[in-house]
């Protein structure tokens, strides 16, 4: 069974750092490329951003509203997704999930969708 | 960057009813060398993350129940439920994933009349 367990979620201040992680099992996480949305509250879903898989070298983009101050990453011997997050904003203020993008193999018929998603994690940005 | 629209913002539809959601995209997202389009719709219910219903703009994901269905190509696409049941009461979002960034509809909100 494929699972996305985020964590790391807190209260920080303007100004701030944070990093989340999102835990996978049940998948060959290697294989996948991973995705950050976020949700502010009461507001709709947001694309933050991406890392590719190990064949496409792992190279990442991001939003624009997150660029230069959120840094995704990977690490497949923990089956772990990062976003290491600076200079927080009170605009950053949302629930953090990580997401599987469907990426070849089985997943080849859907390929680029965001198949499993994991329960999200809150970052609450305020003084 | 690829906006997308959804029309209406919110919908009440009475139960065993159909419903029935708009999305508009800003550019095109059928790719011409497969002829599929990169249009994929979810589900998001109260505290919980959002479910892929649809993808490639009207195929069924497995398990999903056959009153969801999807049309439509190129910019205009329409997701439709068929009879309204109660546990359909949710959020739905249109997604692109034609390509990056990646963006969604502001989200159909879908209540029972």
């Amino acid at each position: 069974e494929v699972q996305l367990v985020e964590s790391g979620g807190d209260l920080v201040q303007p100004g701030g750092s944070l990093r989340l992680s999102c835990a996978a099992s049940g998948f060959t996480f290697s294989d996948h490329y991973m995705d950050w949305v976020r949700q502010a509250p009461g507001k709709g879903l947001e694309w933050v951003g991406r890392i590719r898989d190990k064949t496409n070298s792992y190279t990442t983009e991001y939003a624009a509203s997150v660029k230069g101050r959120f840094t995704i990453s990977r690490d497949a011997s923990k089956n772990s997704l990062y976003v290491q997050m600076k200079s927080l904003k009170t605009e950053d203020t949302a629930v953090y999930y990580c997401a599987r993008v469907c990426s070849g193999g089985s997943c080849y018929s859907k390929e680029g969708t965001f198949d499993y998603w994991g329960q999200g994690t809150l970052v609450t940005v305020s003084s | 960057d690829i906006v997308m629209t959804q029309s209406p913002d919110s919908l009440a539809v009475s139960l065993g009813e159909r419903a029935t959601i708009n999305c508009k995209s800003s550019q095109s997202v059928l790719y011409s060398s497969n002829n599929k389009n990169y249009l994929a719709w979810y589900q998001q219910k109260p505290g919980q993350p959002p479910k892929l219903l649809i993808y490639w703009a009207s195929i069924r994901e497995s398990g999903v129940p056959d009153r969801f269905s999807g049309s439509g190509s190129g910019t205009d696409f329409t997701l439709t439920i068929s009879s309204l049941q109660a546990e359909d009461v949710a959020v739905y979002y249109c997604q692109q994933y034609y390509r990056t960034p990646i963006t969604f509809g502001q989200g159909t909100r879908l209540e029972i009349k």
